[in-house]
């Protein structure tokens, strides 16, 4: 699976659109894009998913770039209850075969009052 | 439909017991995969179930071990407890029926904490 890398931290006004980078330049024109949330403590959170179009849900935004080198997750109106850390996942898709998520470190977001 | 349930919650062991955690999957969800979340190991991937059979195995002693029952449920067994298997266990579910990155997607229990004592 290809390598992320994501800043450790980032701050957030609450009720401003947070924008999390995420670094993947060896991506291959298999692989996805996932992007997961964990509330302390609490089971990680799919949150969306994109292969090369940008993709939106009721959660957030996922942007791609062209070369898909790298992506944005966006919420767009950040709350409180979104401080998590949030992690992003690059991996082929597995058709019938084995699997495993491979999660980094993620950015610690916290959404400030 | 309902999320996917682990059981117990919480548990407290004592070193050398042996324990036993349960995970539902979410309806119609086949594969199920386990986890475990450490503060310094982060997340690591256990192994993965399927059609009752393992698939895939994280780098684990032989300690860690699950099982699949025909409706889906697993379970995984720790024997011989060490104080380092204090950790949040995590199960997770996909939809193996679909087909590209939806069925990719694996949706996560709450999790079972253990204390090793």
């Amino acid at each position: 699976d290809a390598k992320t890398t994501q800043p450790p931290s980032m701050d957030c006004a609450e009720g401003r659109a947070a924008n999390l980078p995420c670094n993947h330049s060896t991506i291959s024109g298999n692989e996805y894009v996932y992007w997961y949330r964990q509330i302390h403590s609490q089971g990680p959170q799919y949150i969306i998913h994109g292969l090369k179009n940008n993709e939106t849900n009721e959660m957030a935004s996922l942007i791609i770039t062209e070369d898909r080198k790298s992506s944005t997750l966006i919420l767009p109106h950040a709350t409180l209850r979104d401080t998590a850390v949030y992690y992003c996942i690059v991996r082929p898709y597995s058709g019938a075969g084995s699997y495993q998520l491979t999660f980094g470190k993620g950015t610690k977001l916290s959404v400030i009052p | 439909k309902a999320g996917v349930t682990q059981t117990p919650r919480y548990l407290i062991k004592t070193r050398g017991q042996q324990v036993t955690l349960s995970c539902s999957p979410i309806s119609g969800h086949r594969s199920v995969s386990w986890y475990q979340q450490t503060p310094g190991q982060g997340l690591q991937f256990l192994f993965e179930y399927f059609s009752e059979t393992q698939r895939n195995k994280g780098n684990f002693p032989g300690r860690f071990s699950g099982r699949q029952f025909s409706n889906s449920r697993s379970e995984m067994n720790v024997s011989t407890l060490e104080l380092g298997d204090s950790a949040l266990y995590l199960c997770a579910s996909r939809p193996t029926g679909t087909s590209g990155g939806a069925a990719d997607t694996q949706y996560f229990g709450p999790g079972t904490r253990l204390t090793v004592l």
